[in-house]
C-alpha cells in the first residue's frame, strides 16, 4: 500500500492527558499537511510542512498542539492537556509541491 | 479570507437520476478548485480538479467546470449509481497549493 497512512486509527483518552498521532506520507511527497474535521463539517487546515520545515500554522493550532516532521518523512501531531473540544478526526495529507493533496484515513480522537 | 459554500444535504436521488451539487467560492487571486469524496468509513479521495478558469475536471462520470465569472464549480453527473452514495466536499487552494479550504460537505444518498 503506497498511500498515506495514519496511526492510530482511533484514540480514546481522558481530559488532561497527552496524545500523539503519526502520519506516514506517500514516500516521494515533500509536502505534508494536518487538518481537523468535526462532525458535519469540512476539514480545517492546521499546519503544513515542506520537507522538515513547518511553513504555516493556523490560528486553530493553540499552544497545546505541536507538530514535527524531523527528517522530512513521517510527521507527528501532539496534543497536550487534551480538552473535550479536541474531539475530532485528525487528517493528514501529502503532496508534491504545487500538486493535489492525497489524504490518509484519519485518526479519530475522543476525549472523555 | 477564502471560503467555500456548498448546498446543504442530504441530496436524495433514485438510481440513474441527474446530479448537481452546487459550490461557490470566495477567494483572492486565482485559486485551484477541487472536489473530494468521502465514502462511508473511508478517507477523503480526490475526485477531480481544475486549476484555471474554464477548465473542466472530470472523473468516473463526474464533471465540474471552473466558472470565474460566477465563482462556481458545480459538480454534475448524468446518471448516478447506488455506489455514488457518499459525502462530497468542494475545496479551493491558493496558487501555491499551500492549504485547502473546504466547504461543509454535501451528503448524497442514491436509492435503487
Amino acid at each position: 500500500d503506497t498511500g498515506v497512512s495514519q496511526n492510530p486509527r482511533h484514540k480514546i483518552t481522558k481530559r488532561g492527558q497527552n496524545v500523539t498521532f503519526r502520519c506516514d506520507p506517500i514516500s516521494e511527497h515533500n509536502r505534508l499537511y494536518w487538518y481537523r474535521q468535526t462532525l458535519g463539517q469540512g476539514p480545517e487546515f492546521l499546519t503544513y510542512f515542506q520537507n522538515e520545515a513547518q511553513l504555516e500554522k493556523s490560528r486553530l493550532l493553540s499552544d497545546r498542539f505541536s507538530a514535527e516532521r524531523p527528517k522530512g518523512s513521517f510527521s507527528t501531531l501532539e496534543i497536550q492537556r487534551t480538552e473535550q473540544g479536541d474531539s475530532a478526526m485528525y487528517l493528514c495529507a501529502s503532496s508534491l509541491a504545487d500538486a493535489a493533496q492525497f489524504f490518509g484515513p484519519g485518526t479519530r480522537l475522543t476525549v472523555l | 479570507g477564502d471560503s467555500v459554500t456548498q448546498m446543504e444535504g442530504p441530496v436524495t436521488l433514485s438510481e440513474e437520476a441527474f446530479l448537481t451539487i452546487n459550490c461557490t467560492y470566495t477567494a483572492t487571486g486565482y485559486p485551484s478548485l477541487f472536489w473530494y469524496v468521502q465514502y462511508p468509513g473511508e478517507g477523503l479521495q480526490l475526485l477531480l480538479k481544475a486549476t484555471k478558469a474554464d477548465d473542466k475536471g472530470s472523473n468516473k462520470g463526474f464533471e465540474a467546470t471552473y466558472r470565474k465569472e460566477t465563482t462556481s464549480f458545480h459538480l454534475e453527473k448524468g446518471s448516478v449509481q447506488v455506489s455514488d452514495s457518499a459525502v462530497y466536499f468542494c475545496a479551493l487552494s491558493d496558487q501555491g497549493f499551500q492549504k485547502l479550504v473546504f466547504g461543509t460537505g454535501t451528503r448524497l444518498l442514491v436509492s435503487p
